[in-house]
């Protein structure tokens, strides 16, 4: 079965410093999103990309925050400084088309920022 | 008017008992409600989802009770087994394609 494969699975890193998190979304997708899960709290949404560009992003994705398709397969969450606050399991999901909604995610990448 | 609302945080049940987890919206926009189901170290996978244009949805054990008119839909674990245990999510979206969560039930089936 199809599915979403994020890497690396963990992540550490030193605070104020540069991540990339990558994902692979399912093949025939159109759809990719980014959320993010604070250690016991709810997911939220971060970003969501079509046809090369966002197409909305949430208040927490601010200016230290990117995306990139940089190819056709790979689909990245750039973090340009990263702060204490960013430690937290990131997730990738994409999906085939708007109106069946469905959305695949993978199993995520858990940062921690020290 | 974008949050959901989801209770209680955690349940335990017993083997072979009911789990009903619910939730409630505010944004009339939002047209699709799907469950997920996530276990420790692993990403959200889809339950079940329903849209508002019907009442309930049935698969196997899962069965969502949606009600229009009261902004709230529920899920229903029937016979529930320890392999259900896991953090479930309801979740809203509207034509924005953001699914927004809810804060996420931790339920527990005790064998």
């Amino acid at each position: 079965e199809p599915e979403v494969t994020q890497t690396p699975s963990h992540q550490v890193t030193q605070m104020g410093q540069e991540v990339i998190l990558r994902c692979v979304p399912i093949s025939n997708h159109l759809y990719f999103y980014w959320y993010r899960q604070i250690l016991g709290q709810k997911v939220e949404f971060l970003v969501s990309f079509y046809n090369n560009e966002i197409s909305e992003k949430s208040e927490i994705f601010d200016d230290q925050f990117s995306v990139e398709r940089p190819d056709g397969s790979n689909f990245t969450l750039k973090i340009r400084s990263t702060k204490l606050e960013d430690s937290a399991m990131y997730f990738c999901a994409s999906s085939t088309d708007r109106a069946k909604n469905i959305q695949y995610f993978g199993a995520g990448t858990r940062l921690s920022v020290l | 008017q974008q949050q959901v609302k989801q209770s209680p945080q955690s349940l335990i049940v017993q083997k072979g008992g009911i789990s009903i987890i619910n939730c409630a919206y505010e944004n009339t926009a939002f047209d699709y409600f799907p469950w997920y189901q996530q276990f420790p170290g692993k990403g959200p996978a889809l339950l079940i989802a329903i849209r508002p244009d019907v009442s309930e949805k049935k698969e196997g054990r899962f069965t969502i009770s949606f009600n229009k008119s009261a902004k709230q839909f529920s899920l229903h674990i029937m016979d529930s087994q320890p392999g259900d245990s896991a953090t479930y999510f309801c979740a809203a979206q509207g034509g924005a394609q953001k699914l927004v969560f809810g804060q996420g039930t931790r339920l527990t089936i005790n064998p």
